[in-house]
């Protein structure tokens, strides 16, 4: 079965310094990938996402960069993190070439607090 | 991207059931209604899906109106554990792999 997980589940850093968010999905291949954010109080809002390996789509221009190095690793980076970075951090997954009914998969998520 | 819109938040007694609106007035004829739903601190979970039939399944009901331009999911028996913020969304016919969501609906359960 196909499983995900992100990590690390909390996190507190100071402005100003770097952050690296990590997901990896096991049991599928060549998944179609996605970083959310969810501010407190407000919606999903889409990131990032990846449709193959290298192939990054960014949705909203910030100081926020995502990689993708391998098939089933996603990365959420930033070189200097905002006191406005601070949210709820969600991966997910979902497969590609199935046609629209396919579902999408999230993470446990990952808290991030910017002090 | 066609749009979704639906009330901030709704109330619901325990024990009877409750109808989330979905309007979707852009909706095109190849877009996929879905529904998800977020528990506390948890990454959002699929609820149920439908293009033009209304359809069932063990968690839900969705009703989609005869010009899809609303739906509305239906659970039939509320419990305390379906408080949650329901989202609505549209997923395209020609794989387009971005998928937004909106805020969705925080929906309470009064016991």
């Amino acid at each position: 079965s196909q499983t995900i997980h992100q990590w690390p589940a909390t996190l507190v850093q100071p402005v100003g310094s770097p952050l690296s968010l990590e997901c990896t999905v096991e049991g599928t291949s060549n998944p179609n990938l996605y970083w959310y954010r969810q501010a407190a109080g407000r919606g999903l809002q889409l990131l990032f996402y990846s449709v193959g390996i290298g192939q990054i789509s960014s949705e909203v221009p910030q100081n926020l960069s995502a990689s993708r190095p391998q098939d089933r690793q996603f990365i959420l980076s930033s070189k200097k993190l905002l006191l406005s970075d601070s949210g709820f951090y969600l991966c997910a997954w979902s497969n590609v070439g199935l046609p629209p009914e396919g579902e999408l998969f999230f993470g446990e998520g990952s808290r991030l607090t910017v002090l | 991207d066609a749009k979704t819109t639906q009330p901030n938040s709704m109330e619901s007694n325990e024990e009877e059931p409750v109808h989330l609106p979905c309007n979707h007035s852009t909706i095109s004829g190849t877009d996929y209604i879905h529904w998800y739903r977020q528990l506390p601190s948890q990454g959002p979970e699929y609820v149920i899906h439908g293009l033009t039939s209304n359809v069932n399944n063990r968690m839900a009901s969705l009703a989609i109106a005869e010009d899809r331009k609303s739906s509305t999911l239906i659970l039939h028996r509320a419990t305390l554990r379906d408080a949650a913020v329901y989202y609505c969304i549209l997923r395209d016919g020609f794989g387009n792999e971005k998928l937004t969501f909106g805020t969705g609906t925080r929906l309470t359960i009064i016991p």
